[in-house]
């Protein structure tokens, strides 16, 4: 069946700092990949996506390659803030299985 | 931008009561999903519908129910909440391949 791993947390970072959160997921056929954000006190948003390989997801800074030769849909952001502190989830929907699934999350905090 | 609606968005109740959540969305959209998550921050789906009198129970056993007699709400009954029904409930609902989630329901159990 479908699986998703990310990096576990949590991650505190700098403001300014660089930013990886690790994807790898498990899929039969062709999934369509996805990173939801959660903010405190809220439900999850889209953050981007990538239906086929090498399309790249792009958003307020956040950026994520679909890599089928790795099976990889990393997040990446090159100068984060403040205001990016949340829990990022990476997701697949695979083949025929109209469900999402999450990975387990990953809590990032970035002080001043 | 989506709008979906979940009521209350806190609830503290005593065990053995009788709870009903409430989730409402306004895009017409026919798939619709519930999520428990737990304090480690995981995503489990409960149940989910793709559309008017359709309801399916999903990865995670749940005692609790649910029903979709309109496509805009998708309510869900705990009938005897329990102590270890305490979490929080996400609803979200979909269009093509992006879900769109509600603020979701923090509930705890005494």
């Amino acid at each position: 069946g479908n699986s998703v791993t990310q990096m576990e947390g949590p991650v505190t970072l700098s403001e300014e700092a660089f930013l990886t959160i690790n994807c790898t997921y498990t899929a039969t056929g062709y999934p369509s990949l996805f990173w939801y954000v959660q903010y405190p006190g809220e439900g999850l948003q889209l953050l981007l996506k990538a239906t086929k390989a090498d399309d790249k997801g792009s958003n307020k800074g956040f950026e994520a390659t679909y890599r089928k030769e790795t099976t990889s849909f990393h997040l990446e952001k090159g100068s984060v803030q403040v205001s990016d502190s949340a829990v990022y989830f990476c997701a697949l929907r695979g083949g025929s299985n109209y469900k999402l699934t999450f990975g387990k999350g990953t809590l990032l905090t970035v002080n001043p | 931008e989506a709008d979906i609606y979940q009521t209350p968005r806190y609830l503290v109740i005593g065990t053995g009561k009788k709870i009903t959540l409430e989730c409402s969305q306004t895009m017409g959209h026919d798939k619709m999903y519930w999520y428990q998550q737990d304090p480690g921050m995981e995503l489990h789906l409960i149940h989910y519908s793709y559309g008017v009198n359709s309801t399916e129970k999903g990865d995670l056993s749940s005692e609790s129910t649910v029903s979709r007699i309109r496509t805009e709400h998708f309510p869900l009954t705990l009938e005897s909440a329990r102590p270890s029904h305490t979490s929080q409930y996400l609803c979200a609902s979909e269009n093509g391949e992006t879900q769109y989630f509600g603020p979701g329901t923090r509930l705890l159990v005494l």
